[in-house]
């Protein structure tokens, strides 16, 4: 089945250091593929979004490219902020059974230090 | 923009007590999520449905059921509340159901004491 798997958090770094969380996947189909983020005390959201192979999506300095050969979907950003800091969640989409389904990785807490 | 409007924002409910949260959805999108997100964890699909009717369905447990209405909003109930239904749940809407985003409400706090 369909599967996501994510850097396990949390990661800490300074600020203006390189950031990267390392996601891959399992699909049977051709999945999208999404990074979400999670701010403290705030709802889920849509950070950056890749529909197929060697597509790159980015956002915020955040970037991330659909690697179909590695199945990964890597989120980097060159120097992050401390305002940076959350939750990030990798997730593919995907039909199964006539059903769209939105699969999650676990979420990978993210810590910057000033 | 019109963004997915869950309400109420916090609720607080007592054991074996009763649940409804609501969900709007943005404007012409037909089909609705529903999460749920415990503490620490990642969010865990309950149920969803596209163009009123049930499309898939999740961990949702019996004692919860949803539905969504002619206008495409969505409520869930949540009857015989216990301690362990206390989370963040979240409803997300979607344009239509082929390799489209899923943008999210703000969540619904539930604790339940």
């Amino acid at each position: 089945g369909n599967s996501v798997t994510q850097m396990e958090g949390p990661v800490t770094l300074s600020e203006e250091a390189f950031l990267t969380i390392n996601c891959t996947y399992t699909a049977t189909g051709y999945p999208s593929l999404f990074w979400y983020v999670q701010y403290p005390g705030e709802g889920l959201q849509l950070l950056l979004k890749a529909t197929k192979a060697d597509d790159k999506g980015s956002n915020k300095g955040f970037e991330a490219t659909y690697r179909k050969e590695t199945t990964s979907f890597h989120l980097e950003k060159g120097s992050v902020q401390v305002s940076d800091s959350a939750v990030y969640f990798c997730a593919l989409s995907d039909f199964m059974d006539s059903n769209y389904q939105l699969i999650w990785g676990a979420g990978t807490k993210l810590i910057i230090k000033p | 923009a019109a963004g997915v409007i869950q309400s109420p924002r916090h609720l607080i409910k007592e054991k074996r007590e009763t649940a409804t949260l609501k969900c709007y959805p943005i404007p012409r999108h037909d089909t609705v999520y529903w999460y749920q997100q415990g503490p620490g964890q990642d969010p865990q699909f309950l149920i969803s449905f596209y163009e009123k009717m049930q499309s898939d369905k999740g961990s949702i447990p019996d004692r919860f059921s949803a539905q969504q209405f002619s206008d495409y909003h969505s409520e869930l109930n949540m009857s015989s509340l216990e301690l362990g239904d206390s989370a963040l749940y979240f409803c997300a809407s979607s344009q239509d159901r082929v390799n489209t985003e899923a943008f999210f409400g703000q969540g619904t706090r539930l604790t339940v004491v």
